[in-house]
């Protein structure tokens, strides 16, 4: 499975935007990129996914490097309750026996935001 | 409710005492992933099962963990003999068919504390 890699922390004020960056230097052609985020106490909860575009839900949007080698989740607004370990996987979509559609987790970034 | 159900919230045992732990995916849902996290960790993935077949046990981290759905639906996961080591809160995820481009659907865990 190919790897991620997150700073460890960021700190935001809350009302303001925030960009959570990611490198994935070794993606492959068909790896989705996953986010998801933890909240204290939580299991993972799914934030936003893409491919090759830039995605946009009601959550977060994502944005995704040319060469698919970066890509960055954007909180437009930062609340206190965005607080949480933000988890940025990929994800094989190959069709075949090895394609589980399970995600391999790093440490992600652990979000503060002060008020 | 609509979401995966995990159950007990909290365990506490004895070395040496086996537990069971228990998922409830939602309904419908065709694979169903274990995943272990200890403190301040990223969730590690532990099995997988698409219906009642488990087709990756490869995060298992000794025999004493099994687990089990012999119906496509609720599965069970079952530590025999408990270790300290084992103390960490276990997850249980579920998505619609496992493909690589799906979301998968947390519970909020098991913790798991042995003594």
């Amino acid at each position: 499975d190919a790897k991620t890699t997150q700073p460890n922390s960021m700190e935001s004020n809350e009302e303001e935007p925030v960009h959570l960056p990611c490198n994935h230097s070794t993606i492959s052609g068909t790896d989705y990129i996953h986010w998801y985020r933890q909240l204290p106490s939580q299991g993972p909860e799914y934030v936003i996914h893409g491919l090759t575009s830039n995605v946009n839900n009601r959550m977060a949007s994502l944005a995704i490097a040319e060469d698919r080698k970066s890509s960055t989740l954007i909180l437009h607004r930062a609340t206190l309750r965005d607080a949480a370990v933000y988890y940025c996987i990929l994800s094989d979509t190959l069709h075949g026996s090895s394609n589980t559609g399970k995600l391999i987790f790093g440490q992600g970034t652990t979000l503060q935001v002060k008020p | 409710g609509a979401g995966v159900s995990q159950s007990p919230r909290y365990k506490v045992a004895k070395r040496g005492q086996d537990v069971a732990l228990r998922c409830d995916p939602i309904s419908g849902h065709v694979s169903l992933f274990w995943y272990q996290q200890a403190l301040g960790q990223g969730p590690e993935f532990l099995t997988y099962f698409q219906n009642e077949a488990q087709l990756d046990k490869s995060g298992l981290p000794s025999d004493r963990f099994f687990a089990e759905r012999p119906e496509g639906s609720v599965s069970t996961l079952k530590i025999q003999r408990t270790q300290q080591e084992d103390s960490a809160v276990y997850l249980c995820a579920s998505s619609s068919q496992g493909w690589g481009n799906e979301k998968l659907f947390f519970g909020s865990g098991t913790q798991l504390s042995v003594l």
